[in-house]
């Protein structure tokens, strides 16, 4: 079975732009979890969806925003792109049980010039 | 709040040795516990997982980790490390709320010398 995929791989904008990231979790996954990794730090909590429906939000403003599709599918949205917001955008997917295993994706590079 | 702290944020070995890095946990109470491996420039792959039990959990690759309650410890060891091991290792545990996310710690580097 494919693993957990992203697009783009590598994503090139401009402060004040708008970018959109896409994910594909596991077959039979109803999880998705998005997660920011600026270099050098541990991964840091954006979004989960469950059943096309938000279970959590992390510490991230307004400008974030995501949704999960009727397959599963998720994408995640970020207005107005700030230096700051360079990284790499981590996607992870689960069954849905209480507390399982998150399997990632390779992620997607966000570069803001 | 969770939290998960990694001490040690760059640690080098020479092949063939062995390995522990360390992570120490709060929590609010008996928590899952996650190691992940991520090769530069790739995603996150689980290494091994505790979810109760036997506090001695062995993963893919050779590692394996104990999870000590009194000391709030879940460190990650190789008996023999090779070179293929040089990536960067994260600890991680369940958020509080939205518990299917994860917590992580802020990784510990791993060098290996010839």
């Amino acid at each position: 079975d494919a693993g957990v995929t992203q697009s783009p791989t590598h994503l090139i904008k401009t402060r004040g732009q708008q970018v959109t990231l896409r994910c594909s979790p596991i077959s039979g996954h109803k999880s998705v979890s998005w997660y920011q990794q600026v270099l050098g730090q541990g991964p840091q909590f954006i979004f989960q969806y469950y059943e096309k429906e938000e279970r959590g939000r992390g510490n991230f403003p307004d400008r974030f925003s995501a949704r999960q599709f009727p397959n599963y599918s998720s994408e995640l949205n970020v207005n107005a792109l700030l230096l700051g917001d360079s990284a790499l955008y981590l996607c992870a997917s689960s069954l849905g049980q209480f507390t399982d295993t998150q399997y990632f994706g390779p992620g997607t590079r966000l570069t803001v010039l | 709040a969770q939290s998960v702290t990694q001490p040690d944020i760059h640690i080098t070995v020479s092949e063939g040795a062995s390995l522990e890095l360390r992570c120490n946990y709060s929590y609010g109470a008996t928590p899952y516990l996650f190691w992940y491996v991520q090769s530069p420039g790739q995603g996150l792959q689980l290494l091994l997982k505790y979810f109760s039990g036997d506090t001695l959990v062995q993963g893919i690759k050779g590692f394996e980790a104990e999870f000590k309650r009194s000391q709030s410890s879940f460190n990650l060891r190789k008996p023999s490390v090779h070179w293929s091991d040089a990536a960067e290792y994260f600890c991680a545990v369940p958020r509080m709320t939205g518990r299917r996310a994860l917590t992580f710690g802020s990784g510990t580097r791993l060098q290996v010398q010839p």
